[in-house]
């Protein structure tokens, strides 16, 4: 079946270190994009890319980085420049449809937690 | 700045019960509206879509929402609520040309009583 798997389900980090969370979509999906969810706050855009080796920023990208090599993987780097990166981390993928609404597919999420 | 907002924050309804979620969004033009939930732990699933046409649209699980444009609304609705049905709902919004990304509402938590 297709899909996006997100890797890993959970992940501890220490203060100071860079992780990087996997994504990986088989749906052949031009576009991919990182959510953070925090209790509360809904969803809210990190990056995303609508074709590969072309990314824009969302609106919270400071402290990360992103890549998209290849079509099927968009990875997101949380670096120690991120002031708070303990969250829910989804990544989704789309169509795109030129001037209308994208429908985002979600992987299962990564939780992240900053020790 | 276009915003959507999802006023309760949580929601208790009896098993059997009908369930409305209530979305509003910010005044634009071409809003394609979306509805998704979320199970604790999971990432998000799509339940219906508004892009044009019926302003009431069917999604999956039983789920209705209707679009009115004139209270810029679009609220999600339920006859019969089930215990499966606990879960956090999402409402979301884009304008046409705004390169299709989604704005998402804080969403709404549900709980189902037996």
């Amino acid at each position: 079946d297709g899909g996006i798997t997100q890797s890993p389900k959970y992940l501890f980090r220490k203060e100071g270190q860079n992780v990087t969370l996997s994504c990986e979509q088989n749906l052949n999906h031009d576009a991919m994009y990182w959510y953070r969810q925090d209790p509360g706050q809904g969803l809210r855009l990190i990056y995303y890319s609508q074709i590969v080796n072309d990314f824009q920023k969302g609106d919270i990208a400071e402290g990360y980085s992103v890549s998209r090599e290849k079509k099927e993987s968009f990875p997101l780097t949380v670096t120690s420049a991120q002031k708070n990166p303990t969250a829910f981390y989804l990544c989704a993928s789309s169509r795109q449809r030129p001037g209308g609404a994208n429908v985002l597919t979600f992987g299962a999420g990564s939780r992240l937690t900053v020790l | 700045a276009q915003s959507v907002t999802q006023p309760d924050i949580h929601i208790t309804v009896s098993e059997g019960a009908s369930l409305e979620l209530r979305c509003n969004y910010s005044y634009g033009a071409t809003p394609y509206l979306f509805w998704y939930v979320q199970s604790p732990g999971q990432g998000l699933q799509l339940l219906l879509k508004y892009f044009s046409g019926d302003t009431l649209v069917q999604g999956i699980k039983g789920f209705e929402a209707e679009f009115k444009r004139s209270q810029s609304s679009f609220n999600l609705r339920k006859p019969s609520v089930h215990w499966s049905d606990a879960a956090e709902y999402f409402c979301a919004v884009c304008y046409g040309g705004s390169q299709g990304n989604l704005i998402f509402g804080k969403g709404t938590k549900l709980s189902v009583k037996p």
